[in-house]
């Protein structure tokens, strides 16, 4: 049974650059969710795919875009990279029902210098 | 704002004993609630859910839930020095989309 997937494991970019992450969400899963993990802190809610829309998004700027494909799969997307967007991001899916049960993936560490 | 509070430790515990951890969330809407493990610079790992009042055990861990005082914590039994993680709690917002967490716990186990 394969987990959630998650590229690439590292990243390196510079203020201004873009950068595209990409997740596979765990067999049986159809909704993807993605988080922000500064160090020391715990995740933050970025926003949730859930038939190929936006659920829902938490506190973050219009930069952070994202897309959910037909295979469930999904891409986050930050534009104009700041170095405060330096974090790991996760990837955590789950299967839409009464409890939201949400799996993660490796996560993706993103260094902006 | 929605929070979720969490000692941030470290807790330090000897080998063999209960780890106790703690936290205490705002929002009286939550309905699910979960413990997550953390090593370092790994992602986190659910460990348990919990959405009924009361206890629910699952081998050494036992998560304890307390709706009127907003509170929910997780006891690890006969702690072993693998169990030396940070512990992340989480709930679920009202719409049962997002989780939102806690700043996790470090727990250190010593043997």
């Amino acid at each position: 049974d394969a987990g959630v997937t998650q590229s690439p494991t590292h990243l390196i970019k510079t203020r201004g650059q873009q950068v595209t992450l990409r997740c596979s969400p765990k067999s049986g899963h159809d909704t993807v969710s993605w988080y922000q993990q500064a160090l020391g802190q715990g995740p933050q809610f970025i926003f949730q795919y859930y038939e190929e829309e936006e659920r829902q998004r938490g506190n973050f700027p219009d930069r952070f875009s994202g897309h959910q494909f037909p295979n469930y799969s999904s891409e986050l997307n930050v534009n104009a990279l700041l170095l405060g967007d330096s974090a790991l991001y996760l990837c955590a899916s789950s299967l839409k029902g009464p409890v939201d049960t949400q799996y993660f993936g490796p996560g993706t560490r993103l260094t902006v210098l | 704002q929605k929070e979720v509070e969490q000692n941030s430790g470290p807790l330090s515990v000897p080998e063999g004993a209960i780890a106790s951890l703690n936290c205490t969330y705002s929002d009286r809407g939550s309905q699910s609630f979960f413990w997550y493990r953390q090593y370092s610079g790994k992602s986190p790992e659910l460990i348990m859910f919990i959405y009924s009042n009361g206890d629910k055990e699952d081998g050494r861990f036992t998560a304890q839930l307390n709706k009127a005082s907003q509170y929910v914590s997780l006891l690890i039994r006969d702690s072993q020095p693998s169990d030396s993680a940070t512990y992340l709690c989480a709930v679920n917002n009202q719409a049962g989309t997002a989780l939102i967490f806690g700043k996790g716990t470090t727990l250190s186990v010593s043997s």
